[in-house]
């Protein structure tokens, strides 16, 4: 079945570090990829999101580019800052199984020191 | 605004009870889901539907029930059977064929 791979946290950086966080993915069909993020006690945020090979999806500095040679999603952004402290998921959504619900990945913990 | 309501907020559940958790959307959109996300771990589907009236198990409909009577909402019980149910539950919903899913902001489930 499908699933994702992500790496295990917490990552902690300080501020203005460049950052990267690793996302692989196995499906059995064409997936649309995703980065979601989630602050402590709330729901999940879409970040950004790309649909076809070589895409690249990009939002708030944020950006990753769908690499199917590679079936990886990797989040990378610049320079952090301390708001960008949070629970990110890379997740996808396998067009072909028909059931549209998304497979998530375990969850980065990002920590920004100021 | 348009987006997704969960209640309550927090829950909590006697042994032997049944608990409902609401999800309500005013997003127009057809499907609708239900995730369990416990620490550490990333979230599971536990029931989805994609049209009124309709839905399906996800990984982990065990001890979980669903309906979908109109559109706008898709609440969960939480039944007996469920023998671990304290987990962070998050509602989410989409139009069909079309992504991404927008996410409530979640009800935590304790056992009293």
């Amino acid at each position: 079945g499908d699933s994702v791979t992500q790496m295990e946290g917490p990552v902690t950086l300080s501020e203005e570090a460049f950052l990267t966080i690793n996302c692989t993915y196995t499906a059995t069909g064409y997936p649309s990829l995703f980065w979601y993020v989630q602050y402590p006690g709330e729901g999940l945020q879409l970040l950004l999101k790309a649909t076809k090979a070589d895409d690249k999806g990009s939002n708030k500095g944020f950006e990753a580019t769908y690499r199917k040679e590679t079936t990886s999603f990797h989040l990378e952004k610049g320079s952090v800052q301390v708001s960008d402290s949070a629970v990110y998921f890379c997740a996808l959504s396998d067009k072909d199984t028909g059931r549209r619900a998304l497979t998530f990945g375990s969850g980065t913990r990002l920590q920004v020191q100021p | 605004d348009g987006g997704i309501t969960q209640s309550p907020k927090y829950l909590f559940r006697k042994e032997g009870q049944n608990v409902t958790l609401s999800c309500e959307q005013n997003l127009n959109h057809d499907a609708m889901y239900w995730y369990r996300q416990d620490p550490g771990q990333g979230l599971r589907l536990i029931y989805y539907s994609q049209i009124v009236n309709d839905f399906q198990k996800g990984d982990i409909a065990e001890g979980y029930s669903v309906s979908r009577e109109k559109k706008e909402s898709f609440p969960l019980t939480v039944t007996s059977a469920q023998k671990n149910p304290t987990a962070f539950y998050l509602c989410a919903s989409n139009d069909r064929g079309n992504q991404p899913q927008h996410f409530g902001d979640g009800t935590r489930l304790s056992i009293l």
